[in-house]
């Protein structure tokens, strides 16, 4: 149980261009999805909040109009990169907390590693 | 502002021999502490979560505990699949869902 997905694993695109990044929960209701981005060597940084059916809740210093997350459904919430930049190239990982009452836990999905040329 | 400080960040270890990762946090109120287990290239895998103080967990060769300043992830007799790089997270009280991460332990158990 508590499988989560994203799409695709790898991609590299040209600078300038625009890059969607899929999070699915596979066999549980998210009512809440994460965001975050990881550097070599570092640990996870938090970008973005994800609630289903509301505006996402950005972490300070991360740019709302470059990374656009949509939250369209209980299981889907998507990233999309727009102009892709060489300094935007990362691991994006998600994650997901189940809708069970009292369960906290993070759900992260196996991370997308985006490579702008 | 929450903060998590784990140490030490490297650790090499033999084959069956045990040790202890730490992880030391401030919060004004604990909702949780997190471990995860991360492999190169891959999302962080969820192992325990600690809610309060005198809390254990086990899982085969690991076993967590948690005070009120600190988390230790015991590892007894490791093998070589326990290599990977172990990360504590902790959650506030207070509704919101989000967690603040440290930097990671990275284990290396060499057969």
């Amino acid at each position: 149980g508590a499988v989560v997905s994203q799409h695709p694993s790898w991609v590299i695109c040209k600078s300038g261009t625009s890059v969607k990044i899929e999070c699915r929960s596979l066999d549980f209701q998210a009512t809440t999805m994460f965001w975050y981005r990881q550097f070599p060597k570092q640990s996870l940084m938090l970008m973005a909040t994800s609630n289903e059916g509301s505006k996402a809740t950005y972490e300070q210093g991360v740019e709302k109009d470059k990374f656009l997350i949509n939250h369209a459904s209980l299981t889907l919430s998507t990233l999309t990169v727009t102009s892709a930049h060489p300094e935007d190239s990362s691991f994006y990982i998600c994650s997901a907390i189940s809708r069970l009452a009292g369960d906290y836990e993070q759900y992260f999905g196996p991370g997308t590693r985006l490579t702008v040329t | 502002e929450d903060q998590v400080t784990q140490s030490p960040e490297a650790l090499r270890l033999q084959e069956g021999e045990s040790s202890s990762l730490n992880c030391s946090y401030t919060v004004s109120g604990l909702r949780g502490l997190f471990w995860y287990r991360q492999d190169p290239g891959k999302g962080p895998e969820f192992l325990f979560t600690l809610y309060s103080a005198g809390e254990e967990k086990e899982k085969e060769r690991l076993k967590a505990t948690l005070t009120k300043k600190e988390s230790f992830l015991h590892i007894t007799a490791p093998k070589p699949e326990d290599s990977a790089t172990y990360l504590c997270a902790v959650g506030e009280s207070g509704g919101y869902q989000k967690v603040t991460f440290g930097t990671g332990t990275k284990l290396q158990v060499i057969p």
